[in-house]
């Protein structure tokens, strides 16, 4: 069965600093990925996608994320973050076949907070 | 214009209780969902529909039951009411039944007292 680790629960960094979210999966094969943001009392916003091609995917707000195939990975990153980036990180893969709508399996999310 | 809302944002209702949650998108996606949150974070998928067909149905008590009257349109009606039923239930769409990136909704916050 498909699962996706994120192994840090809550990460604290002080604005301005550099982010890195941690992401591993377990698949039969190379699905497609996902990062999405959870401000408090909002819905899920896509921040990036991975499909195929360049490993390194730009998203929204600044973020990138890389796929790494050999370590099953897909780990978020921004260079420096912003206090409003304080929110909830889900990390998310979907089946590339399988002719139907299989919905993505979702970590269980990594608790961003920001310092001043 | 809200491209997928959910109707209403916070419900609370007693034990015993039927109630129903309701979603609409503008984007002219096939396929839509619905998912759980419960209070730990973590995103369950209950439901998907795609051209009005249910595809997937997960282990949820058949006390949940999605409803779709058109493409647009993919409501979540849930009998008889349990504690274990407080959540926040998302619903999302995609375009093609695949795996193109999911537009959700803000979310209905169900606490059932």
């Amino acid at each position: 069965a498909q699962s996706v680790t994120q192994p840090d629960i809550h990460i604290t960094v002080s604005e301005g600093a550099s982010l890195e979210l941690r992401c591993n999966y377990s698949y039969g094969a190379t699905p497609y990925l996902f990062w999405y943001v959870q401000s408090p009392g909002q819905g899920l916003q896509l921040l990036l996608k991975y499909f195929s091609g360049d490993t390194l995917v730009q998203g929204i707000k600044g973020f990138e994320a890389e796929f790494k195939r050999s370590q099953s990975s897909f780990n978020l990153r921004k260079p420096s973050v912003h206090w409003s980036d304080a929110a909830e990180y889900f990390c998310a893969v979907g089946p590339r076949s399988g002719g139907g709508a299989d919905g993505l399996t979702f970590g269980k999310g990594t608790h961003l907070i920001i310092q001043p | 214009d809200t491209a997928v809302s959910q109707t209403p944002k916070y419900l609370v209702t007693q034990m015993g209780n039927d109630k129903s949650i309701k979603c609409e998108q503008n984007l002219g996606h096939d396929t839509m969902y619905w998912y759980k949150q419960d209070s730990k974070k973590f995103l369950k998928i209950m439901f998907s529909y795609n051209n009005k067909e249910l595809i997937i149905n997960e282990t949820v008590p058949n006390r949940f039951s999605p409803k779709s009257p058109d493409k647009a349109h993919l409501n979540l009606h849930i009998n008889s009411l349990e504690l274990g039923d407080s959540a926040v239930y998302f619903c999302a769409s995609s375009q093609e039944a695949g795996n193109y990136g999911y537009t959700f909704g803000s979310g209905t916050r169900l606490t059932v007292v």
